[in-house]
């Protein structure tokens, strides 16, 4: 089964707008990361928070982790047309190896 | 730096064949994962490699699916025999940095079972 769960499924918006993904899952973490997957290809890293910070940024990326709430999200501002994807958050146990449960994702439509 | 590598990109194979895929890790990597993704999905984790040993296959269906990274380094994934529910991407990842927590993907395999 997977722990994490996105909202909306799917979101679409116009070149230049804001996407806010949310994502909420059921078990203590070490981390949580979010990942892109365009369309056919592999998933790319973007952003990793730790279970003991509450916001991050990276580029136009901004990130939440809300441990009480068991909930993340992730905005996109300014957003572009490459910004189409689906994008997976992923909860990281403790151990070794920090096994990853990836939930539905989030379908991205960004139109120019 | 080079990438996670598989192969083959597409497979398409019948139900009840036999099929294996492949996979070559960013070099220096110790963990080695892989993974299912259905169509419309996120990616399940099978199982998890550190170096040549198993660390968690709990999602790894054994009666028709093995695994194994016999140097450390490479790895194949086997389905045999394959049923129609194995059509799918499996993809493979591996680990970096002190805790290992960032995951790097290569591009999967695409599997289709008729």
């Amino acid at each position: 089964s997977q722990q994490g769960e996105e909202d909306p499924q799917a979101l679409s918006i116009q070149e230049g707008e804001n996407a806010t993904m949310n994502c909420s899952y059921k078990t203590s973490i070490n981390n949580l990361q979010w990942y892109r997957q365009n369309s056919g290809r592999g998933l790319v890293h973007l952003i990793l928070i730790r279970s003991n910070e509450r916001e991050k940024h990276s580029g136009r990326l901004r990130v939440t982790l809300d441990t009480s709430k068991k909930s993340s999200s992730l905005l996109i501002t300014a957003s572009r047309a490459a910004d189409t994807a689906s994008y997976f958050c992923a909860t990281g146990a403790r151990g070794a190896g920090n096994m990853l449960t990836f939930g539905g994702g989030t379908r991205l439509m960004v139109k120019p | 730096e080079a990438g996670v590598a598989q192969s083959p990109r597409y497979k398409i194979i019948e139900k009840r064949q036999s099929v294996a895929f492949w996979c070559n890790p960013i070099s220096g990597h110790a963990t080695l994962y892989w993974y299912q993704q259905i169509l419309g999905q996120g990616p399940k984790l099978l199982i998890q490699f550190q170096n040549n040993g198993v660390v968690d296959d709990s999602q790894l269906p054994k009666d028709r699916f093995s695994a194994e990274r016999l140097k450390g380094v490479d790895s194949t994934l086997k389905i045999q025999p394959a049923k129609l529910e194995d059509s799918a991407v499996y993809l493979c990842a591996s680990g970096a940095g002190a805790h290992q927590e960032t995951q790097y993907f290569g591009p999967g395999t695409r599997l289709l079972v008729l």
